[in-house]
């Protein structure tokens, strides 16, 4: 099965960009998806199949993928946006594998 | 409004069963895979077990296979996870969540609807 590591804790000011990266252990890589989790709250996906944004999710948010590692960018920072991020993906059996988290504090 | 209402989380003993509930509103629920995650208290969110649409096939996290049971009754709109040799390190809140799609219906395997959870605590 996969391993998903992210960084516990980014930092960053309002309007600023932050990036969040997660990377896959072992190779290949599956496709990623990426939660927001806001405290008391369940988690709702901001990307689905590394980069596609499902309709609501605003435009400030978005995924990428080079090799074994894929990045949530969020540009201009909002203070709502101070949540809890997590990637996730899946193998062909269907085993799916969260990372650890990232927490995101706007400054 | 697409939903999902998970049920009958609660205080029990180490070694005692639980058995939680999720049902589904708003959405044709015998198309789509659902699966369950949860999350320990402080901690992240860790996948538990995933069941097809038809039922016919599942699939369970190494922390729970042996002990756990993930079944479904499309007929009623509802999911059931059997809990049993349950241990303190089950405390979380359990999600249930409806396997998500993409702009065609194609499915994959994430979660685009969630549930607000049910807490299951495992002490004496």
């Amino acid at each position: 099965s996969y391993e998903l590591t992210q960084p516990p804790s980014v930092s960053v000011s309002p309007g600023q960009t932050a990036r969040i990266t997660c990377s896959a252990d072992p190779l290949p890589k599956q496709y990623a998806f990426w939660y927001q989790q806001r405290p008391g709250q369940s988690p709702v996906v901001l990307i689905y199949k590394d980069t596609e944004r499902p309709s609501g999710i605003p435009e400030r948010f978005s995924g990428s993928s080079s090799g074994t590692t894929v990045t949530l960018t969020i540009s201009g920072v909002q203070a709502e946006d101070e949540a809890d991020y997590y990637c996730q993906t899946a193998d062909r059996t269907g085993t799916i594998v969260f990372g650890g988290g990232t927490k995101l504090t706007v400054l | 409004e697409l939903q999902l209402v998970e049920s009958g989380g609660g205080l029990v003993q180490p070694g005692r069963s639980l058995r939680l509930s999720c049902a589904a509103f708003g959405f044709t629920f015998d198309d789509y895979a659902i699966h369950w995650v949860r999350q320990a208290p402080g901690k992240g969110l860790e996948w538990v077990s995933s069941i097809s649409w038809s039922g016919g096939s599942t699939v369970y996290a190494g922390s729970v296979q042996g002990r756990f049971t993930l079944s479904r009754d499309n007929a009623k709109n509802s999911l059931y996870l059997q809990m049993n040799s349950l241990r303190t390190e089950d405390t979380a809140v359990y999600f249930c969540a409806k396997q998500g799609t993409n702009s065609w219906g194609d499915q994959f395997y994430y979660m685009d609807v969630w549930g607000t959870g049910t807490t299951v605590t495992v002490s004496s």
